[in-house]
């Protein structure tokens, strides 16, 4: 059973570009949710997308954006990089939240190098 | 203003001993709780849960404690081995948010041989 899949597992980019990381959510799982984790924090909350449709936000600026696939996987785009944006990038699935299952499964996550 | 806190950084345990690792929160909207393990260069793990109706949950080595009225829970591990040496993570959820889960800084725990 394929757990939660990140790509690419690093990039570096240039401040001022546009990034965009992927995501397999674990097979069965329809729900898929970023996070940022800077260095020495905990995970932080980005979006959660659900049926294709962005269902909740944190408190992150417009720059970030998302998509999800009929196949349930997903993409964060970053535009206008700073350098303040290099973090790990984590994505977890779960399912949808009418089965009433909190727990998210998260990939490896995708680190991202701003210079 | 950190709705979540895991106060103690680091924690040394010898193996073989219980670790502790402690969680305080804010918000008393949160309903649900889960502890994850983090290895470097690998995403969180999940490790356990706890619904806000109770106030222990266990499974094997791991056991999770919840005190509402203090807004603390804790996460006990007996006995500790080498390779539970990793950052446990504490995170929250109101089932309202559909999902958001707001996590602590984390604790790095280090068992002994």
């Amino acid at each position: 059973d394929a757990g939660v899949t990140q790509s690419p597992t690093h990039l570096i980019k240039t401040r001022g570009q546009q990034v965009t990381l992927r995501c397999s959510p674990k097979s069965g799982h329809d729900t898929v949710s970023w996070y940022q984790q800077a260095l020495g924090q905990g995970p932080q909350f980005i979006f959660q997308y659900y049926e294709e449709e962005e269902r909740q936000r944190g408190n992150f600026p417009d720059r970030f954006s998302g998509h999800q696939f009929p196949n349930y996987s997903s993409e964060l785009n970053v535009n206008a990089l700073l350098l303040g944006d290099s973090a790990l990038y984590l994505c977890a699935s779960s399912l949808g939240q009418s089965l009433g299952s909190y727990e998210q499964y998260f990939g490896p996550g995708t680190r991202l190098t701003v210079t | 203003d950190q709705q979540v806190k895991q106060n103690s950084p680091s924690l040394s345990v010898q193996e073989g001993r219980i670790s502790i690792l402690n969680c305080d929160y804010t918000n008393s909207m949160f309903d649900y709780f889960l502890w994850y393990k983090k290895y470097p260069a690998e995403g969180p793990t999940f490790l356990i849960s706890i619904s806000s109706i109770k106030d222990k949950n266990e499974d094997g080595r791991f056991t999770v404690f919840l005190n509402k009225s203090a807004k603390h829970l804790s996460l006990h591990i007996v006995p500790s081995q080498p390779g539970d040496s990793a950052v446990y993570f504490c995170a929250a959820s109101d089932g309202g948010s559909q999902g958001n889960l707001i996590f602590g800084k984390g604790t790095k725990l280090s068992v002994k041989p």
